[in-house]
């Protein structure tokens, strides 16, 4: 069946890095776009940008541009999601999920979803 | 950016009860509005999409109309598996906002 399976939970210090992973299986992984969403604890979803697994071309949210990288490894099925330079509002549960109908915008939501990887932000 | 808005926030109903929630776009977003539920501890699901279609698994009861900057999902007979929080999302240009999410709670 298609699935996303996430990296596991990190803890990090502010200023650091972290690089989440999301792998996909059971269907055509060129032919989908990935979509990174996150949730801080007890707010709601936040959408963080998209990576087209196919040519690697991607699309961030302003107020997350120069901070996140999203890349992919065609011969593992993975996409990857680097958000640098953190802080504790950075603290949340990251998702990857596929875009419906394949595409960019404008497009027809997220269908499928990863598990979430809790990245927590602490010194 | 587009702004999505999402009423009311929070609710209480009772199982059978007919439920009803609005999301507004802050510009024209044609039918690019998609619904999904999220429970305690889980992912999202995709309840509606384009709007109005139903995704593939989801029961009849729920259901999406609108278009345009007006949106509405409704849940024809509340059942006790329904109590979770819906969230709104625009798919019709980046950056994808969601609505702030409608908690629906037993009354």
């Amino acid at each position: 069946q298609m699935q996303l399976v996430q990296s596991g939970a990190e803890v990090e210090k502010p200023g650091a890095s972290v690089k989440v992973s999301c792998k996909a299986s059971g269907y055509l992984f060129t032919s989908y776009h990935i979509h990174w969403v996150r949730q801080a604890p007890g707010q709601g979803l936040e959408w963080m940008g998209m990576i087209n697994p196919s040519g690697g071309s991607t699309s961030f949210a302003q107020r997350f541009q120069g901070r996140v990288t999203m890349t992919r490894d065609t011969s593992t099925n993975t996409v990857y999601m680097e958000l640098s330079s953190l802080r504790s509002e950075d603290t949340a549960v990251y998702y990857c999920a596929r875009t419906k109908d394949g595409g960019y915008f404008p497009c027809y939501g997220m269908d499928v979803w990863g598990q979430g990887t809790t990245v927590t932000v602490s010194s | 950016d587009i702004q999505m808005t999402q009423s009311p926030s929070s609710l209480s109903a009772s199982v059978g009860d007919r439920v009803t929630i609005t999301c507004r776009a802050s510009q024209s977003i044609s039918s690019y509005l998609n619904w999904y539920q999220q429970k305690e501890g889980k992912a999202p699901k995709l309840l509606i999409y384009a709007a109005s279609s139903l995704q593939s698994g989801v029961p009849s009861r729920f259901s999406g109309s609108g278009s345009g900057t007006d949106f509405t999902l409704t849940i024809s007979s509340l059942q006790l598996e329904d109590f979770a929080t819906y969230y709104c999302q625009q798919t019709y240009s980046s950056p994808g906002t969601f609505g702030g999410g409608a908690r629906v709670e037993i009354k």
